[in-house]
């Protein structure tokens, strides 16, 4: 088990907002950043959203993400096709020698 | 343009070795830290461990799942990071990927199989 705890899937129609729940301790989301990540099927991660609500360049403002306390969500507004894929959440945690966490991934469908 | 290529995967029994490299360019390798981050087939992702630069003296940390059995360096001279498996299990089977401190930049990946 990860752990950053996400739900395994998601789903909505084109054009709907859709939002990715992520939840941490204290020790990760709690006191550090949380970043976003896009994977396509057979790719690689893809950055979506960095230091709480960055987005790096060629990302849509569509992407959107906040936190709070120990939990942390990304939002996508204007939900389309292409943004099926797997979403992760990421955060380093500072118990121990220090780690990268992930959340276990949610599988978005557009329906 | 940032690249990150590994290379070096394949098949290994089980308590066989393997290393992995990973090539970088288009960055300042020698400035940025080096992370190797894992995926099963059809899991999640998980981090394995990193290695940070010259400037915090090369330090390694390493996921609890591999302490001991795997070990993380770099060549500057070659903008080269490495992944040193031993001890291989079947559960140590994913793609693993090199990426760039900060996670804005990943590796296509290079597939390790331990069977028998």
């Amino acid at each position: 088990q990860s752990v950053l705890t996400q739900p395994p899937s998601a789903s909505g129609t084109p054009g709907q907002r859709v939002t990715i729940p992520c939840s941490g301790s204290s020790s990760n989301i709690g006191r550090n950043p949380v970043d976003w990540y896009q994977q396509l099927p057979g790719t690689a991660p893809r950055l979506l959203i960095y230091s709480h609500n960055q987005r790096p360049s060629g990302v849509p403002d569509r992407f959107s993400a906040s936190k709070s306390g120990t939990s942390a969500s990304l939002a996508i507004s204007g939900l389309q096709s292409e943004d099926e894929a797997d979403y992760y959440c990421a955060a380093w945690d500072d118990s121990l020698d220090g780690f990268w966490v992930f959340g276990g991934g949610t599988k978005l469908t557009v329906l | 343009e940032v690249q990150l290529v590994e290379s070096g995967g394949g098949l290994v029994q089980p308590g066989g070795s393997l290393k992995l490299s990973c090539a970088a360019s288009g960055f300042t390798f020698s400035g940025s830290a080096i992370h190797w981050v894992r995926q099963a087939s059809g899991k999640g992702l998980d981090w394995v461990g990193h290695i940070t630069a010259k400037a915090n003296n090369y330090a390694t940390t390493y996921a609890g799942s591999v302490k001991g059995r795997f070990t993380i360096s770099r060549d500057d001279s070659k903008n080269t990071a490495f992944l040193q498996m031993s001890s291989l299990k079947t559960e140590d089977t994913a793609v693993y990927y090199c990426v760039r401190q900060g996670g804005g930049d990943w590796g296509q990946g290079t597939l390790v199989t331990v069977s028998s």
